[in-house]
């Protein structure tokens, strides 16, 4: 069955220190994952997309099939970095449906 | 456009009354999903409608949860009899088939 876990509940950081959000899935066919973040009193919104492979915010994410995982980086966190991050597998395949891990709130300390 | 619409923002109702939640996605998108969101959970699928067509169902949602998009623009979620376990938000999003974007979500509390 497809599956996706963030181990992390919370990370803490001080800003500049560098920050990666753990993600590993499960799925049997070709995934497509996608990093979303919310940010306090605002709505859930995509970050980035392993497709696109572009970079947002300072922040990557490499797909590494071999280890099932697609961790989220960022060489210097920032205070405004700090939010709720959900790691999310399309398991619908065109349809959309995806499937979210629980979430790692990111807190950055100035 | 002001992205996903959701109505209301909040709903308080006693157990075993019936509730209803609208959902206004971006105009052009024929892809809308609704999601149920509990404390410390990430967004977990209920439904999903391409146009007026509901095309999927999770085993989330039990015969009590009735989800429509009459005319393939607005949808609403019903909840018949509600229970205490009804407690969460309700996310909606639209898509033309790429990106999700989500609203504001409705939090249920059932008293």
């Amino acid at each position: 069955a497809q599956r996706v876990t963030q181990p992390e509940k919370l990370l803490s950081v001080f800003k500049g220190a560098p920050v990666e959000l753990k993600c590993n899935y499960s799925y049997s066919g070709s995934p497509e994952l996608f990093w979303y973040v919310q940010y306090s009193r605002q709505r859930l919104q995509l970050l980035l997309r392993h497709i696109s492979r572009e970079s947002i915010k300072g922040f990557t994410a490499d797909l590494n099939k071999g280890e099932t995982s697609f961790h989220l980086k960022k060489p210097f966190a920032q205070e405004e970095d700090s939010a709720m991050y959900y790691c999310a597998l399309n398991y619908g395949g065109s349809q959309g449906n995806l499937i979210f891990g629980k979430g790692t709130k990111l807190s950055v300390k100035p | 456009d002001t992205g996903v619409s959701q109505n209301p923002r909040h709903k308080i109702t006693k157990r075993g009354q019936n509730v209803t939640f609208r959902c206004d996605p971006i105009s052009e998108h024929n892809r809308l999903y609704w999601y149920r969101q509990t404390l410390g959970q990430g967004p977990e699928f209920l439904t999903y409608f391409q146009n007026e067509a509901q095309l999927e169902k999770s085993r989330l949602l039990s015969d009590r949860f009735s989800a429509e998009r009459p005319k393939g623009s607005f949808s609403t979620l019903e909840i018949q009899r509600t229970e205490q376990g009804d407690s969460a938000m309700y996310l909606c999003a639209s898509s033309l088939g790429g990106e999700q974007h989500f609203g504001d979500g409705t939090r249920l509390s059932i008293l």
